[in-house]
């Protein structure tokens, strides 16, 4: 069974950091890229950020809004995947889900309970 | 970045009822649209991917159709555990977008 469990989240104050992890389980990790989608309160789903496998160069990808201040990357020998977000705007207030990414790289086949980050001072 | 826009935001039915959701797309994005469902407190759920695959496990009365910029989700006859917000999402050179989401109510 495909397991997501993330971890990590929390209230931080403006301008500070935060990082969420990953574990994955149930699947050959290394063989899937992963993403981060976020999900304001009330609000709709917003991509955040994808990481190709390491067959694929394990590139990254990020959305305008948090691209130069997040970063994500994966520890295959772990099966984690992180969200490292620095300095944290209160919009990035949302839960976050990690997802694995279908074979074709086109949308989400599993998805974690997610984590919610609170951005307040 | 592609812009997703579903019709309508919010839907009242009754149970047994066939029901039609709308997603249209900015400009063309082939048959890379999926759709998932979302209660409240939970992840999202794929239904469908590629504008008309089932996902495993996910019961035949979801159905999904078009291509290029305009796209439905279709529910041939509507059980109460369907009610809850729908979302498609578009996937077109590595550029992602949900729509806005409809919320499905009972009548």
């Amino acid at each position: 069974e495909v397991q997501l469990v993330e971890s990590g989240g929390g209230l931080v104050q403006p301008g500070r950091s935060l990082r969420l992890s990953c574990i994955a389980s149930g699947f050959t990790f290394g063989d899937y890229a992963m993403s981060w989608v976020r999900q304001a309160p009330g609000k709709g789903l917003e991509w955040v950020s994808f990481i190709r496998s390491e067959p694929y160069g394990g590139t990254t990808q990020y959305a305008a809004s948090v691209k130069g201040r997040f970063t994500i990357s994966r520890d295959d020998s772990k099966s984690i995947v992180y969200l490292q977000m620095n300095s944290l705007k209160t919009e990035d207030t949302a839960v976050y889900y990690c997802t694995r990414v279908n074979s074709d790289g086109s949308c989400y086949s599993y998805w974690g309970q997610g984590t919610l980050v609170t951005v307040s001072s | 970045d592609i812009q997703m826009t579903q019709s309508p935001s919010t839907l009242s039915a009754f149970v047994g009822d066939r029901v039609t959701i709308t997603c249209r797309a900015s400009q063309s994005i082939s048959r890379w649209l999926a759709w998932y469902q979302q209660k409240p407190g939970k992840a999202p759920k794929l239904l469908i991917y590629k504008a008309s695959s089932l996902e495993s496990g996910v019961p035949s009365r979801f159905s999904g159709s078009g291509s290029g910029t305009e796209f439905t989700l279709t529910i041939s006859s509507l059980q109460s555990d369907d009610f809850a917000t729908y979302y498609c999402q578009q996937y077109n050179s590595f550029s992602i977008t949900f729509g806005q989401g409809t919320r499905l109510e009972i009548k």
